[in-house]
């Protein structure tokens, strides 16, 4: 069976620190691996990677995939209290997505 | 504006009765899934459908029901017979099923049951 694991569960930093998210995954037939925001309802779309090595970056989130040691990270810098939320890390194989069970990030002023 | 409208948000029920949660969506999107979400385990998929009059069962599908009679709908019917209903529903589609093709994500419904 797919396997989706995140690191931490949780953590709690300050505004203007960096906090780095991990994703480990093991799977059959991989297409892409996706990082989704959770506030309160529902998930938002972050990025998909689907080569190795290469940076996805949108402002003060980054995120890369390494498909040789399965995993990927997720950056993101200079955090403000409105990145606190859930981050989801999810896998695709031929015809689902495989979700691990999130990372809860609190910023606090 | 196009998305995905689950309803209700907050739906609450005595056990032993079945209860059917609603999803539409209107970005004309082939694929559609349901997730479960308890504390701690993310999101688990209950049932798909990659297109109308078709659906499949995902991880968890015990318990649950479906039906894909149109593009726009997928209800969820929660029965009797799932031992721990109580949890966060999430509805999404795609506009493929699986591959290079993000969800899109509904508001959830927020499921009780005393």
């Amino acid at each position: 069976e797919d396997k989706v694991v995140q690191s931490p569960l949780s953590l709690v930093v300050h505004e203007g620190d960096t906090v780095t998210l991990n994703c480990s995954y093991e799977v059959t037939n991989f297409r892409s691996l996706l990082w989704y925001k959770q506030e309160k309802k529902a998930p938002t779309f972050l990025f998909m990677l689907t080569s190795s090595g290469i940076e996805k970056k949108s402002g003060r989130l980054s995120s890369i995939l390494d498909k040789k040691e399965l995993f990927s990270i997720l950056n993101i810098t200079a955090t403000q209290t409105g990145d606190s939320a859930i981050y989801l890390c999810a896998e695709t194989n031929d015809y689902k997505l495989s979700f691990g069970a999130g990372t809860t990030v609190t910023v606090r002023a | 504006d196009g998305g995905i409208t689950q309803s209700p948000k907050y739906l609450f029920r005595k056990e032993g009765q079945n209860v059917t949660l609603s999803c539409e969506q209107n970005l004309n999107h082939d694929a559609m899934y349901w997730y479960r979400q308890d504390p701690g385990q993310g999101l688990r998929l209950i049932y798909y459908s990659q297109i109308v009059n078709d659906f499949q069962k995902g991880d968890i599908a015990e318990g649950y029901s479906v039906s894909r009679e149109k593009k726009e709908s997928f209800p969820l019917t929660v029965t009797s017979a799932q031992k721990n209903p109580t949890a966060f529903y999430l509805c999404a589609s795609s506009q493929r099923l699986g591959q290079h093709s993000p969800l899109h994500f509904g508001n959830g419904t927020r499921l009780t049951v005393t």
